[in-house]
């Protein structure tokens, strides 16, 4: 089966960097995604990621490590618009989405 | 390029009665996806149509049923609401692999 993990909350400063985990068990996939949702909006795309290693987005940063299975997001220069939620999902050959439960962000000033 | 639409934005229901949301994807894109999202449950897959046909199904009971038409906006029905019902639904549409998702519909179920 698949089953992806993520913590539930983390608080941050402004300005700051931070790092979102994502740890997940599945069989095969194509690819890594990471969304960012706002509290009562759609998830928004940010990234995806197929080949193991660091893909850089602006301040936006995520990491895939299909050996250990395992990725992450790093948000730098932290302001207060990304306080949100942020999911990782794959999508396993052949099969539907799978999303992680979602780490909400706290961006504090 | 107009992103994913979807009505209507809310919806209030009660128990017994049924409910059909729509979602017109983004232009070229043939494949759409439904999502239930709850606070406790989190973003839940209910089944993905491409070129009219039911790709994937995710695992939620018969009341939920869904199509797909010729130019690619699709329909999901729940009949008998249950108030477990109440959730955000989301649409997505891809072209690839990458889904781009919908305002969502506010299901109340009193």
């Amino acid at each position: 089966g698949q089953n992806i993990d993520q913590p539930t909350e983390m608080t941050a400063t402004e300005g700051a960097i931070v790092q979102i985990n994502c740890t997940y068990q599945t069989s095969g996939f194509n690819g890594l995604f990471w969304y960012q949702q706002h509290a009562g909006e759609a998830p928004t795309f940010l990234s995806y990621n197929v080949l193991d290693g660091l893909e850089e987005k602006g301040r936006f940063s995520s990491f895939l490590s299909r050996s250990k299975g395992y990725s992450y997001l790093l948000l730098k220069e932290l302001q207060m618009k990304d306080s949100a939620s942020y999911l990782c999902a794959v999508r396993p050959y052949g099969q539907n989405f799978v999303f992680g439960p979602g780490t909400r962000l706290s961006v504090l000033p | 390029k107009a992103g994913v639409t979807q009505t209507p934005r809310y919806l209030i229901k009660t128990r017994g009665q049924q409910v059909t949301l729509s979602c017109s994807p983004i232009s070229g894109h043939r494949s759409v996806s439904w999502y239930q999202q709850t606070p406790g449950q989190g973003l839940q897959f209910l089944f993905e149509y491409f070129s009219e046909t039911q790709r994937n199904k995710g695992n939620f009971p018969g009341r939920f049923s869904g199509r797909q038409f010729s130019n690619s906006r699709s329909e999901m029905n729940v009949s008998t609401l249950e108030l477990g019902d109440s959730a955000l639904y989301l649409c997505a549409s891809s072209l690839g692999e990458t889904q781009y998702f919908g305002p969502g519909t506010r299901l109340t179920v009193l």
